[in-house]
C-alpha cells in the first residue's frame, strides 16, 4: 500500500551496528506496528503503538526498540545487530474507529524492509 | 495470548480446483477473523474477515468457514486461479482485539 512506505527496502549490515528501519504513513491512522516475517514463523509482533504516548511490546520485543515521532512516523531500531536478526520487516498501520463503523480494524502493511545482518 | 495453528503449510492446487486452508485457535473468539493475502516482494492485505456470530461469509470465489464451537475456521478459494497464488495468513485478535495473531502461513501454488 503506498500510503505506508518503509525506508530503506533493502539494508545488509554487520553484527554489532546500530541500525534504524523507518515507516512513515499518509493514511491519518493512529495505531502502528512492527512486524517481522521469517519462513515458517508467519508474522511475529515486535511492538506496537495505539497513540504518539503509547507503545507497547510484542511477542518478541528483545534486541529491538521503537520510537514513535509523530503519528505518521514508526521507527525500529536495532541496537546491536545480530545475524539472528536476519528477516523480512514489516510495518502496518491501523484505525480504532473502523471497528466502530465496519466491525473490523483492518491492518494495512507497507512493501517491507528486507534486512541482512553479516 | 492467542495462539493460532495454521496448515498446511504449502498448498498445490490445479487451475479451477478448491484450495482449503484451515486454522485454530486458543483462546475465546473476539470481534473477527481475518485472512491475508500476500503476493511476493509485498505487504500482506485484508482478503476476507468474518465475525463470530456467523458460520460462513462469502465474497466472490473466497469463502471463510467458522465453527465457534470448535474454534476453527477455514478459507476456502472455489474455482484457484494462478493469479491466487500467494501466501495466505489466518489471524485472530488478542486481548484489545487490535493486535492481531497470526499463523504461520500458507503458500498457495495453483498450477495451470
Amino acid at each position: 500500500d503506498a500510503d505506508v512506505t518503509q525506508t530503506p527496502r533493502n539494508r545488509i549490515t554487520k553484527t554489532g551496528k546500530r541500525i534504524m528501519l523507518e515507516c512513515s504513513q499518509t493514511k491519518g491512522h493512529d495505531r502502528m506496528y512492527w512486524y517481522r516475517q521469517d519462513p515458517g514463523l508467519g508474522l511475529q509482533l515486535i511492538y506496537y503503538s495505539f497513540d504518539v504516548k503509547d507503545i507497547n511490546k510484542g511477542e518478541i520485543s528483545d534486541g529491538y526498540s521503537v520510537s514513535r515521532q509523530a503519528q505518521a512516523k514508526f521507527s525500529l531500531s536495532l541496537e546491536s545487530a545480530i545475524p539472528n536478526q536476519t528477516a523480512l520487516y514489516f510495518c502496518a498501520t491501523s484505525d480504532r474507529r473502523d471497528r466502530l463503523l465496519t466491525g473490523l480494524e483492518t491492518q494495512y502493511f507497507g512493501p517491507g524492509t528486507r534486512l541482512l545482518v553479516l | 495470548q492467542q495462539q493460532v495453528k495454521q496448515s498446511p503449510q504449502s498448498l498445490i492446487v490445479q487451475k479451477g480446483g478448491i484450495s482449503i486452508i484451515n486454522c485454530a485457535y486458543e483462546n475465546t473468539a473476539f470481534d473477527y477473523f481475518p485472512w491475508y493475502q500476500q503476493f511476493p516482494g509485498k505487504g500482506p492485505a485484508l482478503l476476507i474477515a468474518i465475525r463470530p456470530d456467523v458460520s460462513e461469509k462469502k465474497e466472490g470465489r473466497f469463502t471463510i468457514s467458522f465453527n465457534k464451537s470448535a474454534k476453527q475456521f477455514s478459507l476456502h478459494i472455489m474455482d484457484s486461479q494462478p493469479g491466487d497464488s500467494a501466501t495466505y495468513f489466518c489471524a485472530a485478535p488478542d486481548g484489545t482485539a487490535s493486535k492481531l495473531t497470526f499463523g504461520t502461513g500458507t503458500r498457495l501454488q495453483v498450477t495451470l
